[in-house]
């Protein structure tokens, strides 16, 4: 079974516009941490936002936010007002304490900004 | 210095030769991880380091040799490859692996093999 599920291929939208990118995960570890990743064209990996699976307060970072749903297992990112530059792959990730696991990735959303 | 450098850029290498990619960070990081990535598809772990020694082998094909020469280096020998080794590697670090702090990584290596 998949353990961090990207639904979401591709989503477009425009300029200013706010836009959230789905993603859900799976594990039985009471400690984990979920992670948001965006890969631009030029293919580094750059981190965005974290939440960890105790934290009270959803995340959030500038423009970014993530909205955690410990009971339905999402953890969904927000980006409010979209720039061009948001232009990118994001990946959901996911690493669990107990189980020793390194970063586990969804398969991805590519978004497409535009004006 | 929150940054991961990686060297080549680009690399073009035929079915027998023997290249190295490189990966440096002077975040103190312990934990050093190797991915490779196809296009369009999430980034698959390689190898792990922590502390200097190799933690996790994701069963990684024997052409493929990591090296941790010291806390801040991580090499990957490359000898023998196949086309379908063409990818993105990307090299990561964190603090010691077990806590949940995020990866930092570098910008890759795209890597071609003829």
């Amino acid at each position: 079974a998949q353990k961090i599920t990207q639904t979401q291929p591709g989503m477009f939208v425009q300029e200013k516009e706010a836009v959230t990118l789905d993603c859900t995960y799976d594990t039985s570890d009471p400690s984990y941490g979920l992670f948001w990743y965006k890969q631009p064209s030029s293919g580094e990996m750059i981190f965005l936002i974290y939440q960890g699976s105790y934290d009270q307060q959803n995340a959030t970072e500038g423009r970014y936010s993530l909205n955690f749903q410990k009971a339905r297992k999402s953890a969904n990112l927000v980006i409010s007002a979209s720039q061009l530059g948001d232009s990118a792959m994001y990946f959901c990730a996911m690493r669990e304490i107990q189980a020793g696991t390194a970063l586990i990735f969804g398969k991805g959303t590519t978004l497409s900004v535009s004006s | 210095d929150t940054e991961v450098t990686q060297t080549p850029k680009h690399l073009v290498m035929g079915m027998t030769n023997k290249k190295s990619l490189k990966c440096e960070q002077h975040m103190g990081h312990r934990a050093m991880y190797w991915y490779k990535q196809k296009a369009k598809k999430p980034p698959e772990l390689m190898f792990v380091y922590s502390y200097e020694k190799l933690s996790i082998n994701e069963s990684v094909p024997s052409r493929f040799s990591p090296e941790c020469p010291n806390s801040s280096l991580l090499n990957l020998h490359l000898h023998a490859l196949q086309p379908e080794d063409s990818a993105l590697y990307l090299c990561a670090s964190s603090q010691i692996s077990g806590r949940l702090d995020e990866q930092f990584f570098g910008p890759g290596t795209r890597l071609t093999v003829l």
